[in-house]
Parts: C-alpha cells; sequence; structure tokens
C-alpha cells in the first residue's frame, strides 16, 4: 500500500517564476492537504482540498493556489517566486470523516534564488 | 486563535536514558493534541495523539503524553532512548470546536541521542 508521494523531490526556480508540486495521497485517502515548512520552524498550514475544492486556507497569499483532480491527488501552485518561498512543502492525506490524522509524504524541497 | 510553544530547540541525552520534549499549548477551546516525528529528509509521522478521554496517551516507538488541561501542556516522554530516536519533534495543537483537524505546530525539538 502507497503512502503518499509527491514530486519532484527537489526544485530550483529564480524570483519571478511560477511552479507546480505535486502530490497523490495514501490510497483510499480523499482530502489532501499542503503545508510550507521553512528551515528551523514548524509546518504551517497553507490549504486543504476535498472534493476537488479548497474548504480551508491558512494565511497564504493569492500567489499560493491549488487543485484537485477527481483521483484525488494534487497540485500546488505557485506564482511570482520570492526567495521566502524556499521551503519544504509537504502533503499530508486523510479521510474526510476522521481527519485527525493525517499521513504526510516526504516533500518537495524548493530553492528560490 | 491557538498557539505551541516548544520550550526546547535541542535535547542532547546518552542512549538508554529517560527523556522528556516539553510542549506548552494556548487556545481558548478544547483542542486536540499531537505529536510528529520528522526524521532527516523525510516527511512527518504521527507518534501519538490525545483526543479525549485518558490524559495518558501511548504511542509509537515507546513514546508516551500526558495531557495536562490545567498547566496546558502536552509533553513527550520515553523511558529509555535509542540512537534511532534522533529526529526532529513536533507538538501540534487542533481547535476542538472547529472541527477541523488543522493542526498548529511548534516550532520543533531537535533530539540529539548520544552512543
Amino acid at each position: 500500500d502507497a503512502g503518499v508521494t509527491q514530486s519532484p523531490t527537489h526544485l530550483i526556480k529564480t524570483r519571478g517564476q511560477q511552479v507546480t508540486l505535486r502530490c497523490s495521497p495514501k490510497s483510499g485517502h480523499d482530502t489532501v492537504s499542503w503545508y510550507q515548512q521553512a528551515l528551523g520552524q514548524g509546518p504551517q498550514f497553507i490549504f486543504q482540498y476535498y472534493e476537488e475544492e479548497e474548504r480551508q486556507r491558512g494565511n497564504f497569499p493569492d500567489r499560493f493556489s491549488g487543485h484537485q483532480y477527481p483521483n484525488y491527488s494534487s497540485e500546488l501552485n505557485v506564482n511570482a517566486l520570492l526567495l521566502g518561498d524556499s521551503a519544504l512543502y509537504l502533503c499530508a492525506s486523510s479521510l474526510e470523516e476522521g481527519t485527525d490524522t493525517q499521513y504526510f509524504g516526504p516533500g518537495t524541497r524548493l530553492t528560490v534564488l | 486563535a491557538q498557539s505551541v510553544t516548544q520550550l526546547d530547540s535541542q535535547v542532547p541525552v546518552f542512549e538508554e536514558a529517560p527523556v522528556e520534549l516539553r510542549c506548552n499549548y494556548s487556545s481558548s477551546v478544547s483542542v486536540y493534541l499531537f505529536w510528529y516525528v520528522q526524521y532527516p529528509n523525510q516527511g512527518l509521522q504521527l507518534l501519538l495523539k490525545y483526543l479525549s478521554g485518558s490524559t495518558l496517551v501511548k504511542g509509537i516507538n515507546g513514546f508516551e503524553a500526558e495531557f495536562n488541561k490545567s498547566q496546558t501542556s502536552f509533553h513527550l516522554r520515553k523511558p529509555s532512548v535509542h540512537i534511532s530516536d534522533t529526529a526532529e519533534y513536533f507538538c501540534a495543537v487542533s481547535d476542538r470546536a472547529g472541527g477541523s483537524y488543522i493542526p498548529t505546530f511548534g516550532r520543533g525539538t531537535s533530539l540529539i541521542v548520544h552512543p
């Protein structure tokens, strides 16, 4: 049973560019959440998707957007990249019923130069 | 709004010694509490969680935590650590009233186990 997978593992972009990160949830899970983990910090909630809609959003600007597909996989898009967007981006999946337990992927390390 | 304070950024300890990682939270409502572990270059893994019931919660890998409502604490303990426990540990809190389970994380405590 595959857990949460994310791609790519690492990514290097320059300021102003756009980036798309991808996540496949654990088998059977229908809810996907995205987090940003800056170096030396705990993860910060970006948003959560369920039934292809953004259900909740954290304190992140509109440059951060997402999508969920019918197969429950998800994308995180960041436009107009800033140096401060450099971080580990974590995807977590859960069941809509019983979302107290989230399963995290290994993350995508984004470096903005 | 809720917040989490992990009182120690780094905890060095010798192998087979006991360890306690401290966590205090702030919330105006009832909460759910979690401890996650992050090994190098990996995502987060749930160690244990408190939702309701017994205040002493047992998790994986021999870890346990005690919910203390009066002191708003949820400290993590292990009676005897191994080298393999070296990792980053995160305490998290979510709002029971909201029912959304979206956790707010602390800044993490780096547990370093020396041989």
